[in-house]
């Protein structure tokens, strides 16, 4: 069945260390969404991209974060380096032509920082 | 920049109807979402109003005014699988989707 898949799920680092998570849109979706999930700050948008183009990456902290899509099979968000303040759940989400009247999630990468 | 604003909680007993309201505030949008996340998982769309007025999918409606700036979600007939963090999300003119704070629902026996 068509799902979005995120790998590791589970991730655990020092600090100082390069992070690297992975994504995969469902087949023929084009828009990809990347989230960032802790208890303060709820969901937030980090970046998003549109046929592989990246539309916004506001959200994120440039210094030490990127998105990219090599391919449309799959994206990454990179943080290198890590800090203790980047542990969340990291979500990826794609949706299909026209209007997102639909995102769909993966189960997300528990990023752990010490 | 679009802005959400949600309560943090509510609280009903099963079998009840309850009502999460969404306000925002954004320069465009296409349409209001409303998404489901149970503790540890992911965030599941349960549905989208692209147009005002009310729509309905089983015990679950939602509702858009874009007038008043306001959306809400409605449950009826609550079941404890229910309890669980209710968001509402804009998908905006530049093809953003962001979401409010979320609202978990608790659902008592």
């Amino acid at each position: 069945d068509a799902r979005v898949t995120q790998t590791p799920r589970h991730k655990v680092t020092e600090m100082g260390q390069e992070v690297t998570m992975r994504c995969q849109p469902i087949l023929g979706h084009n828009t990809v969404f990347w989230y960032r999930q802790t208890m303060m700050q709820g969901l937030e948008l980090l970046a998003y991209f549109r046929n592989r183009a990246p539309l916004d990456d506001s959200g994120m902290p440039k210094d030490r974060f990127s998105a990219e899509m090599p391919d449309a099979t799959l994206a990454t968000l990179k943080i290198q380096p890590s800090e203790p303040r980047d542990s969340a759940v990291y979500f990826c989400a794609s949706g299909g032509e026209g209007e997102a009247t639909e995102a769909f999630f993966g189960q997300g990468t528990r990023l752990t920082v010490v | 920049g679009q802005s959400l604003e949600q309560p943090s909680e509510v609280t009903a007993v099963e079998g009840a109807i309850v009502q999460i309201n969404c306000t925002y505030q954004t320069s465009g949008f296409y349409g209001l979402s409303w998404y489901q996340q149970h503790d540890g998982g992911a965030p599941t769309f349960l549905s989208y109003n692209g147009l005002d007025g009310l729509e309905e999918t089983g015990r679950f409606s939602s509702f858009l005014s874009r007038s008043d700036s306001y959306g809400y979600l409605l449950l009826q007939e609550l079941q404890m699988k229910d309890s669980a963090s209710y968001f509402c999300a804009l998908y905006g003119s530049a093809r953003q989707l962001t979401f409010g704070s979320g609202t978990q629902l608790t659902v008592l026996p």
